[in-house]
Order: C-alpha cells, then structure tokens, then sequence
C-alpha cells in the first residue's frame, strides 16, 4: 500500500517571499507523483506531475517540485508566491498501471500581503 | 481538453429524501469515474471507484445501497444519496480517468 504524508497543514508566508510545501511517500513500489490545488468551494486541479525523465517538473504559474527518490519526497517550491496562491494544496501518488490516486492530508497555503 | 463538469453545483434536501448527482466528462470518454467526499478543510476520501458498464467497486466503509453509482455510458456517472441524512452533508467531487485522473468542480449536499 502507498501512503502520502505532508507534514504542515498550514503554511503562512507573506506576498513575494519564497515557499516549500513538503510532501514525502511510502511506497513498495514505483509511484507516479502528482500535486494538485484546490480554491475554496471548487474540485482540484492539477498543478504539475512527475511520471518519468527529468525529477524537476515545473508548472506554467512558477511552481516546481523536485522529485527525490533516496528521501521518498516530492516537495513543492516557488520563489515568490502571490496572494492569489492561496489555496489548498493536495500531494497525491499513482501506482504505474493503477488509475487510483491516494492524497495527502494536504497544506493550507496562506499568503498575506 | 479533459473537462469534467458536475451537477448540481449545491443542493439542499430534507433528511429523508434522496439526491442525485451527475458526474460527466465533457470532452473524453472515459472508461473510470471516482467519486470522493470531502469533508471540511480535510482531504478527500475515495468512495467508490466507477467502471463503465460494470458494477462500482466500493472502499472499505462506504455503504453501497447508502452511495447508489451508475456508470451507464462512457461520458456519464451518477451518484445518488438515498435516504439521506444530516451526516451525508459535505463536498462529492468526481473525478474521470483518461490517462489521468480530471476532476469535477465538487457538489456541496447538505441536508436539514
């Protein structure tokens, strides 16, 4: 079974300043990984997803995610956020040829100006 | 591409009654629907996983004659709460495979 872990369910920053949302796995065997974003009263949509090739995948809004297979992680980085980053943010695996997802808890992403 | 849209969007219903809610992808076909329930500011949890054609395979848990699930075509599935209850309140979302898993915009129930 594969589970999701993300540490901090809220996340505070100011406008323009830099943020990590963490995101580490456990999984037996190889994962797809995946980050969504969810607004307030609206369903998720995908932000960005590692499958294969390169493990620094980017999105078109600035944010990135590395994925790290020695330390099971897939953290999610942008160096300078905006207020409209606010949102919830959803780290998410995939077992190859599976069409499951299993979630996180999710990070509340909460930037102030 | 791989747009799925939900209906409604919000509904109210009296303990009792039963609701209906659609789950379609708008622009794919595809073969897997999921339907999850969210409650507030938690993660979403799978309910029911939705084969075309074939009968919903359901997470430990969730009563099936409770979540009835038809997935009748390949663009089209339906959740339906019966005899709903103040407790079955709370946010479905859909989600369509094709490849990946694209999500409906959610319908909030809350039942009085």
């Amino acid at each position: 079974a594969q589970s999701v872990t993300q540490l901090d369910s809220q996340v505070p920053v100011f406008e323009e300043a830099p943020v990590e949302l963490r995101c580490n796995y456990s999984s037996s065997v190889s994962v797809y990984l995946f980050w969504y974003v969810q607004y307030p009263n609206q369903g998720l949509q995908l932000l960005l997803k590692y499958l294969s090739g390169s493990t620094l995948v980017e999105s078109i809004n600035g944010f990135e995610a590395e994925f790290n297979k020695s330390q099971t992680s897939f953290h999610l980085r942008k160096p300078s956020v905006h207020i409209s980053d606010t949102a919830e943010y959803f780290c998410a695996v995939r077992v190859s040829g599976y069409s499951t997802l299993t979630f996180g808890k999710g990070t509340m992403l909460l930037v102030s100006p | 591409g791989a747009v799925v849209s939900q209906h409604p969007s919000w509904v109210i219903c009296k303990s009792g009654t039963s609701v209906k809610i659609e789950c379609r992808s708008l622009d794919f076909q595809a073969t897997t629907m999921f339907w999850y329930r969210q409650f507030p500011k938690q993660s979403l949890m799978l309910m029911a996983t939705s084969n075309e054609g074939s009968k919903a395979t359901y997470e430990q848990g969730v009563e099936k004659d409770k979540f009835l699930i038809n997935h009748a075509s390949l663009t089209l599935s339906t959740l339906t709460v019966t005899s709903a209850h103040p407790e079955d309140s709370s946010f479905y979302i859909c989600s369509a495979s094709k490849y990946e898993q694209y999500f409906g915009p959610g319908t909030r129930l809350t039942v009085t």
